[in-house]
């Protein structure tokens, strides 16, 4: 299958700084990428739709001031978590989709924010 | 609001015996269903899906079944091997809905040689 790279693969910031997690296709071109939040124990949230070239679309109740999606490529996409509380501490994950088909949905390995 | 519910978090089962993961659903439009595999430090990968107008779709050792009126899914896996061990997502999406993936909450598979 397509290969997606997601880095970091987890990062410790202080609260109030902000940062930044890659999403690469790296033999693939993707026009759209999604990108989920996990709480442990609970299902993958979608907390964005990136599509390139365009702005991304936001689901109901993620702040897009707060977490800044940019998709300036077909291989890559990027989640910048600005000005990060501890709340915001979670696993993070990122997805691309060849096609429209979600058999063909393709996951990075995730990056876990911890937010001191 | 859950509408994708993976009730058991965990589950072990004998190698060589069947795996039954279990996923239920509130949403009724809901009309393809997925089923992901995780190992740990890795992203989900696409194991076996539906459609909602099949009951049984089968692909080697995995079988889904589907019953709508009971919004109701299930993953069996005959026979249980231990590189089988991860943790197995159920997710749905609507057509009419936007399409958007909605996952459960995962259910941790461990099969004991």
């Amino acid at each position: 299958g397509a290969v997606v790279s997601q880095h970091p693969s987890w990062v410790i910031c202080k609260s109030g700084t902000s940062v930044k997690i890659e999403c690469r296709s790296l033999d693939f071109q993707a026009t759209t990428m999604f990108w989920y939040r996990q709480f442990p124990k609970q299902s993958l949230m979608l907390m964005a739709t990136s599509n390139e070239g365009s702005k991304a679309t936001y689901e109901q109740g993620v702040e897009k001031d707060k977490f800044l999606i940019n998709h300036a490529s077909l291989t890559l996409s990027t989640l910048t978590v600005t000005s990060a509380h501890p709340e915001d501490s979670s696993f993070y994950i990122c997805s691309a989709r060849v096609g429209g088909k979600y058999e063909k949905l393709f996951f990075g390995s995730g990056t876990q924010l911890s937010v001191l | 609001d859950q509408q994708v519910k993976q009730n058991s978090p965990s589950l072990s089962v004998q190698e060589g015996r069947i795996s039954i993961l279990n996923c239920d659903y509130t949403n009724s439009m809901f009309d393809y269903f997925l089923w992901y595999k995780k190992y740990p430090a890795e992203g989900p990968t696409f194991l076996i899906s539906i459609s909602s107008i099949k009951d049984k779709n089968e692909d080697g050792r995995f079988t889904v079944f589907l019953n709508k009126s009971a919004k109701h899914l299930s993953l069996h896996i005959v026979p249980s091997q231990p590189g089988d061990s991860a943790v197995y997502f159920c997710a749905a999406s609507a057509s009419n809905q936007g399409g958007k993936l909605i996952f459960g909450q995962g259910t941790e598979l461990s099969v004991k040689p």
